[in-house]
């Protein structure tokens, strides 16, 4: 079955801290890996899109990185900042063009 | 910055009553989708639609279920005789190309709430 597994359900992270997100998926044929940032009633926003060669894509600061092999992705995010407070939402696309959606971080920023 | 517009943000409507929710894509686009997203879950892939068909579906995206381009802009999903669990926020997003190779952009959402 094709699932997207991210943890933790929720972090709460000093204003300037760093903080690693993770996902687990078992999406195959895998095509590709995104990262994505909701607000609260807003659409998604993309931050990164990986492919299956891609290990580490860098967006400000924002890191992810992708190991195919075992199935993994992480979001490293450098010097955090109030405004970085929303849920963060792992997608994985299969190569039929076919999304499917974790249920999200939620990260909250405090100062 | 171009963006993907929906309307309205926010629609009530009564069990059994048909709704059509509107949006209008990126103008280059050639890929349109639609999500839903229940109160507290997560957002789920309904439909995505090229050249003026279906490309692919969801269980979830049975014949209550349509999606219609009108016109060179709109694209529209049309819920017939809506049920109390289809209230949720509905996303249309949209792609220069499809599978997956470029950015998906997503509209901010449509809220539908069924009483």
């Amino acid at each position: 079955k094709n699932q997207v597994e991210q943890s933790p359900q929720s972090l709460i992270i000093l204003e300037g801290k760093n903080c690693t997100l993770q996902c687990n998926y078992t999406v195959s044929p895998f095509s590709n890996l995104r990262w994505y940032k909701q607000d609260t009633g807003r659409g998604p926003v993309s931050l990164t899109i990986m492919t299956f060669s891609e290990n580490t894509k860098s967006n400000g600061r924002y890191t992810a990185t992708l190991d195919a092999d075992t199935k993994q992705s992480s979001l490293h995010i450098t010097a955090s900042q109030l405004s970085d407070s929303a849920s963060y939402i792992c997608v994985v696309a299969n190569t039929g063009n076919q999304f499917y959606f974790g249920t999200g971080t939620s990260l909250t920023v405090i100062p | 910055e171009p963006e993907v517009t929906q309307t309205p943000s926010h629609q009530v409507t009564q069990m059994g009553q048909e709704v059509i929710l509107r949006c209008v894509p990126i103008s280059n686009h050639l890929y349109f989708y639609w999500y839903r997203q229940i109160l507290g879950q997560k957002v789920e892939f309904l439909v995505s639609f090229y050249n003026n068909e279906i490309s692919e579906k969801s269980e979830i995206f049975d014949d209550q279920f349509s999606v219609e381009r009108p016109d060179g802009s709109n694209f529209t999903l049309k819920i017939r005789s809506t049920k109390l669990e289809d209230s949720a926020m509905y996303f249309c997003a949209s792609s220069e190309e499809g599978q997956g190779r470029t950015e998906a952009f997503f509209g901010q959402g449509t809220r539908l709430t069924v009483v």
